[in-house]
């Protein structure tokens, strides 16, 4: 059974148009993930949260926003989709920000057209 | 900077052990060994961490050196399914630590 669960698998949006990426989970872990990774990169972290509390990366540019309105729940906002953000986004879960095991979700691959 | 240097790709043939090396030489007497794996258009996958023992576990063995800068990944029984990406990473289990920061990983591809 899915225990992180990203929707859409695949998105497409047009360049400039705001897209929602979202992410559930059924772990009811404390900290929640988003990775970026481009093709035939590493996943690259985006920013993460413990609980409510948001942490962002220094160099995720400030196009990339996100919101977590409970435990289950994460999004991700992407303002102003440029070309060069198609990618796949990574949600992940751990249950500690200190924990061994982090829980990816199958990923959305979005393409900006 | 990943803190791991891992060959960019493997190949296995299906049934055999596959062995996946992993240098980290600059590892930390805190820092614990990860290993991860991401098959083609899934999210990555956990699979086993240690810190100085060697570690078992249903996916796969870890051997990490005596000195701990280095370390190998074996899946015994290499199948199809196993043909996927493999991530080490060195992580301290502390505050602060809480992403994993992911190198470019070594392709192992099962062959028939």
């Amino acid at each position: 059974d899915a225990m992180v669960i990203q929707n859409p698998r695949y998105q497409v949006t047009q360049f400039g148009k705001p897209v929602t990426l979202s992410c559930s989970q059924t772990l009811n872990h404390n900290v929640m993930y988003w990775y970026q990774q481009k093709s035939s990169q590493a996943p690259k972290l985006l920013f993460h949260y413990y609980d409510k509390d948001f942490n962002n990366e220094a160099d995720t540019p400030d196009n990339f926003q996100s919101r977590r309105p409970n435990t289950s729940f994460c999004f991700l906002d992407i303002r102003s989709p440029g070309l060069g953000d198609a990618a796949m986004y990574l949600c992940a879960t751990s249950r500690e920000r200190v924990a061994t095991e982090a829980f990816f979700g199958q990923g959305t691959r979005l393409t900006v057209v | 900077d990943a803190k791991t240097t891992q060959p960019p790709s493997m190949d296995c043939a299906e049934g055999r052990a596959a062995n996946l090396p992993c240098n980290h030489s600059t590892i930390s007497g805190n820092e614990y060994v990860y290993w991860y794996r991401q098959i083609h258009s899934q999210g990555p996958q956990y699979i086993i961490h240690g810190l100085k023992n060697n570690e078992t576990n249903e996916m796969a063995s870890l051997i990490i050196t005596e000195d701990r800068k280095s370390s190998t990944l074996i899946l015994p029984h290499a199948t199809l399914r196993d043909t996927a990406v493999y991530y080490c990473i060195v992580r301290e289990p502390g505050a602060g630590s809480y992403q994993l920061t992911f190198g470019k990983g070594t392709k192992l591809s099962v062959i028939p």
